[in-house]
């Protein structure tokens, strides 16, 4: 089965810095591979997903993911933190061996400090 | 814009009891999902379901829930007997096409907590 694993569970950046949070796949076929967004007792929101077209994905809020197939890296990167972005971020790797649901990691909670 | 609807928003129950979880998918979507996130855990997968049918089940998903779509737009999860374990938030999903690369959308929700 697809599965992720995110490295750290929680990451602490100053306003204004560089976030960068960690997913690393594992996949027998090429992954389908998104990034969601949970803030505070909401439900989780899409920010941007890879499915094999360009290996740079950009998505909302200023967010952005490359997928490298030789790292089976997926990494989420922000060139500059604002304090809203502070939220629980999850990786998330679609897995045709069960239809096509996914398959969440551990989660990383992004804390953004003034 | 279209959103994924759930209710109740927080669901407080005692063990053994049945409970009924709703959702209302977006309305051409096709295809429909319940996830599970234990406090402090991940977002676990428990169920899809195309056509009327339940096309893919998790472990999790044993003979105590079950799924329903009763008319044209709910979506519904039935567990028959409560257990404390069972304390969780329950997330629903849709998605117009059950392929890999589209998205599922998610509602915000259901807290459920087993007492």
């Amino acid at each position: 089965a697809q599965s992720v694993t995110q490295l750290g569970s929680h990451v602490s950046v100053s306003e204004g810095a560089l976030v960068l949070l960690r997913c690393n796949y594992s996949s027998s076929v090429p992954p389908y591979l998104f990034w969601y967004v949970q803030y505070p007792n909401q439900g989780l929101q899409l920010l941007l997903k890879y499915t094999s077209a360009a290996t740079l994905v950009k998505g909302i809020n200023g967010f952005e993911a490359e997928f490298k197939k030789s790292e089976t890296s997926f990494h989420l990167t922000k060139p500059s933190a604002h304090m809203s972005d502070a939220a629980e971020y999850f990786c998330a790797v679609s897995d045709p061996g069960s239809g096509y649901a996914l398959n969440f990691g551990k989660g990383t909670s992004l804390l953004v400090t003034p | 814009e279209p959103e994924v609807t759930q209710t109740p928003s927080h669901q407080v129950t005692q063990m053994g009891q049945e409970v009924i979880l709703r959702c209302v998918p977006i309305s051409n979507h096709l295809y429909f999902y319940w996830y599970r996130q234990i406090l402090g855990q991940k977002v676990e997968f428990l169920v899809s379901f195309y056509n009327n049918e339940i096309s893919e089940k998790s472990e999790i998903f044993d003979d105590q829930f079950s799924v329903e779509r009763p008319d044209g737009s709910n979506f519904t999860l039935k567990i028959r007997s409560t257990k404390l374990e069972d304390s969780a938030m329950y997330f629903c999903a849709s998605s117009e096409l059950g392929t890999g690369r589209n998205e599922q959308f998610f509602g915000p929700g259901t807290r459920l907590t087993v007492l």
